[in-house]
């Protein structure tokens, strides 16, 4: 599969606990974003790489951090966790170069904090 | 600030029927608007740009900037339009700002 790919597709959590969730962007995109979407909630921009460097930021949260390593895969850490961070969060890929910015989306990871 | 509004939640019309789906941003500069959709089980995926002025499963959407709206439209609805649909934004620095999503539902 050349899409977009996050693993793992579920997880079950506890408050106060760290998590991290992973993102394979499409074959040749540099650049990938992280969305979350809460219950009710459209999606919220998080943040966006661009060949590993930090290119955009949105609503995200101090707790919250990301990175994108020299394969161009992400990672978006989420810490001390609070009820109200259960959400999907979706990955996108693009290659920015192209004048269209058409994103391509992962299939999310659905965060459950208990 | 919220910057992208999709005012109806929940909209359902027979196949057959004209559907519109509501638009508005609020952006001060020039702004860059997309839809996508989500079918069942499937990935959100882009449906159209406004730059593109382009036609796509029969959807069309008109940037209007003295509205601000870039509302979506189709003449006839089908059955397989059903899905969920989103109204994106860009602003400057490839930020996306999404609303909160419009379930267009197609009676047989």
């Amino acid at each position: 599969d050349s899409g977009v790919t996050q693993t793992p597709k579920h997880l079950i959590t506890a408050t106060g606990q760290r998590v991290t969730l992973r993102c394979s962007p499409r074959s040749g995109d540099l650049s990938v974003y992280w969305y979350q979407q809460s219950l009710d909630q459209g999606l919220q921009f998080l943040i966006q790489y661009y060949n590993g460097e930090e290119r955009a930021k949105g609503n995200i949260l101090e707790r919250f951090s990301a990175q994108q390593f020299p394969d161009l895969h992400s990672e978006l850490n989420l810490s001390s966790l609070e009820l109200g961070d259960s959400a999907l969060y979706f990955c996108a890929s693009s290659w920015v170069g192209s004048l269209i910015n058409e994103q391509f989306f992962g299939p999310g990871t659905r965060l459950t904090v208990l | 600030a919220q910057r992208v509004t999709q005012p109806e939640k929940l909209l359902s019309v027979f196949k057959g029927a004209p559907v519109e789906l509501k638009c508005n941003y609020s952006y001060s500069g020039s702004p860059e608007l997309f839809w996508y959709v989500q079918y069942s089980r499937q990935r959100l995926q882009l449906l159209l740009r406004h730059i593109s002025r382009e036609s796509i499963k029969g959807f069309t959407a008109d940037l209007n900037k003295g509205e601000t709206s870039f509302h979506l439209k189709k003449p006839f609805a089908q059955e397989e339009d059903s899905a969920m649909y989103y109204c994106a934004l860009k602003i400057r620095l490839n930020q996306f700002y999404f609303g909160t999503g419009t379930s267009l539902t197609v009676i047989p």
